[in-house]
């Protein structure tokens, strides 16, 4: 067990929906990378916030934003959902922005039907 | 096309060693990861290594780096069945700390009796 908590892990919804996933990171963390995994783009970067400030981005869709709230968690919210973006969505967490460790979440798999 | 490559399968003998490889492209990355991944699971980090060290082991895991050829390669001694998963390599894209990480597009490794 990473620490790293994700809900939910499983997630089915219609195309043209909004959904919201939820990572709670390791105790004291403060830093949280959202992350997907499909089969056609394999890992991809999609966001990083530190103690609530976005700091990095990455290949996110304009459809997708996420935020990280005074206690830490994150959410990374989906909408306007199509079929390509059915995937497996990781969150990440680390104990600053500096340092080399950050460990995973199980992922939450969303399928777009 | 992605800048971290690795071999998409790789078969060995429960009791052998196996070697798993990987290229990657950005002279600058500061730390390099190989993360394990199980069916169903998340990712789970092995080990990584500094981009100013040569090899680092940690019990049955060895990592090599050659900077020259950007060339990874992580070696697990005496493969056992609960090795078998997916392998994946990543670079991180920022100087000094974990932040974006470049993914390879794994390595699945299988691990016969």
């Amino acid at each position: 067990d990473s620490g790293v908590t994700q809900t939910p892990k499983h997630l089915i919804t219609a195309t043209g929906q909004r959904v919201t996933l939820r990572c709670s990171p390791r105790s004291g963390d403060l830093s949280v990378y959202w992350y997907q995994q499909s089969l056609d783009q394999g890992l991809q970067f999609l966001i990083q916030y530190y103690n609530g400030e976005e700091r990095a981005k990455g290949n996110i869709l304009e459809r997708f934003s996420a935020q990280q709230f005074p206690d830490l968690h994150s959410e990374l919210n989906l909408s306007s959902l199509e079929l390509g973006d059915s995937a497996l969505y990781f969150c990440a967490s680390s104990p600053g922005i500096r340092g080399a460790e950050a460990f995973f979440g199980q992922g939450t798999r969303l399928t777009v039907v | 096309g992605e800048d971290v490559e690795q071999s998409l399968f790789l078969s060995v003998r429960e009791g052998d060693s196996s070697v798993i490889n990987c290229t990657y492209t950005d002279s600058s990355s500061t730390y390099l990861y190989w993360y394990k991944q199980e069916p169903g699971a998340g990712l789970q980090l092995l080990t990584y290594i500094f981009s100013n060290m040569d090899m680092k082991q940690d019990q049955r895991l060895t990592v090599l780096l050659n900077k020259k050829d950007k060339h990874l390669s992580l070696r697990i001694a005496d493969t056992q069945t609960g090795d078998s998963a997916i392998y994946f390599c990543a670079e991180s894209m920022s100087a000094g700390s974990w932040g974006k990480l470049q993914f390879g597009a794994g390595t699945q490794v299988v691990v016969t009796p």
